[in-house]
């Protein structure tokens, strides 16, 4: 099938800092990505969905200047956590359409200290 | 809104053990079902789907069936293996498969 490659794996950040994660679509083309971010115990929780060439569709409750998202090509989405907080700490993970079924990354684990 | 519940883990198996992870399911319209797996360090891997009322989905020996009745899409194996250990996700989707709604994930160890 299909491959969604993330990175990186993991990360640790100080607090007020800005990280950046990559999400590439490796053999396939992806006019749309989605970011998920999955606290301990609870739900993979859709954040936004991201579009190539414009701009991201955020949930409800997602703060969109907090996490910036850029889909500048058919194979990369980025998602930026800017001024990180100890409460953004969590599990980011992004997937990618291809055909009817849906690929995900392997996800990243963020901690922010 | 639309919203899954799945079984907390961790759920502990000796190998050939029988496996139920019970999944149940609100959602507003007529949604597909899916069970995922995620294994250490990879991504998550469909195992199975259903994309209405009464399909069974099944794969490596996992099967799930799309309950209307019961708003329920259990996972089930006859006899798990070392190798099955994992974390499962319980998964409902629109018709275009864009947005998906998720379980909170049931880790699964199966012991030799």
């Amino acid at each position: 099938g299909a491959v969604v490659s993330q990175h990186p794996s993991w990360v640790i950040c100080k607090s007020g800092t800005s990280v950046k994660i990559e999400c590439r679509s490796l053999d396939f083309q992806a006019t749309t990505m989605f970011w998920y971010r999955q606290f301990p115990k609870q739900s993979l929780m859709l954040m936004a969905t991201s579009n190539e060439g414009s701009k991201a569709t955020y949930e409800q409750g997602v703060e969109k200047d907090k996490f910036l998202i850029n889909h500048a090509s058919l194979t990369l989405s980025t998602l930026t956590v800017t001024s990180a907080h100890p409460e953004d700490s969590s599990f980011y993970i992004c997937s990618a359409q291809e055909n009817t079924e849906a690929f995900f990354g392997q996800g990243t684990r963020l901690t922010v200290v | 809104g639309d919203s899954v519940t799945q079984m907390e883990g961790p759920v502990t198996l000796s190998e050939e053990a029988f496996l139920t992870i019970n999944c149940t399911y609100t959602a507003t319209g007529y949604p597909s079902l899916f069970w995922y797996v995620q294994y250490p360090g990879e991504g998550l891997q469909l195992l199975l789907k259903a994309t209405k009322a009464d399909d069974k989905g099944s794969n490596k020996g996992f099967e799930a069936t799309y309950r209307k009745e019961t708003t329920s899409f259990h996972l089930e194996k006859g006899s798990v293996q070392v190798s099955d250990s994992a974390v499962y996700f319980c998964a409902l989707s629109d018709l275009g498969f864009n947005k998906f709604y998720f379980g909170s994930g049931t880790k699964l160890n199966v012991k030799p």
